[in-house]
């Protein structure tokens, strides 16, 4: 059965560093046609897409222009997963983030996962 | 501030036909395909529509998209009360190289 299993802490302080894990059950990190995305959501922002990385024949990356100087998204292919890391963290970073695989549509997401940024 | 923009809110009665918009630009709606979601807190965003116009299996006729130029638009008909919630829209912006969400329309029923 196809699944996405978060893990990571829910609080961090600010300035510190936002790290996630995406567990992937049913597909392949190193799939050719899939894609695998974070996602955040905040009362105040709405649905956000942070960034991906995918295979085709080499790693790839795309990231969101609001996060794009302090992200990284970075497959694990012995584990089967990938990860976000989110530096220099605000308040403003407090979300429910998600992790999805895209196949022309976020078709698969994990459950969520509240961060909360404070000191 | 989102690049698709959606309206804030919108609202009807049981029973009514209720659209939501999302207008973006050349790049992205005028160029790859929209997708809906509908979320509700503390769960997954669920998937609506899908290429423009196309729903996953288990989502009801009554639900409907479409497309023109570079606006998009949901339509729900014969709302029902388990429709309260939030409603985004997105697509894909070849400029970008990103992923774009709309800002997400709360429908709220009457």
């Amino acid at each position: 059965q196809e699944q996405l299993q978060q893990s990571g802490p829910g609080l961090v302080k600010p300035s510190q560093t936002l790290s996630l894990t995406c567990a992937i059950s049913g597909d392949s990190v190193s799939s050719n046609s899939a894609a695998w995305n974070w996602i955040r959501q905040s009362p105040s922002r709405g649905l956000e897409w942070l960034g991906r990385t995918y295979y085709r024949s080499k790693w790839n990356n795309d990231y969101a222009l609001s996060v794009k100087s302090r992200i990284l998204v970075k497959p694990d292919t012995s584990k089967n997963q990938f990860s976000l890391q989110l530096n220099s963290v605000t308040p403003e970073d407090t979300a429910v983030y998600y992790c999805a695989r895209s196949l022309g549509y976020f078709d698969l997401w994990g459950r969520g996962t509240l961060v909360t940024v404070s000191s | 501030q989102s690049v698709l923009t959606q309206p804030p809110s919108a609202s009807g009665t049981p029973g009514q036909r209720v659209t939501i918009s999302c207008s973006g630009g050349s790049s992205n709606i005028g160029r790859n395909a929209v997708i809906w979601y509908q979320h509700l807190p503390g769960t997954a965003p669920k998937l609506l529509i899908y290429n423009n116009n196309q729903r996953p299996s288990g989502v009801p006729d009554r639900l409907s998209g479409s497309t023109s130029g570079t606006s998009a638009s949901l339509a729900i008909g014969g709302l029902q009360s388990e429709d309260e919630a939030d409603y985004y829209c997105a697509a894909w912006d070849g400029s970008l190289n990103a992923w774009l969400f709309g800002g997400g329309t709360k429908l709220t029923v009457l």
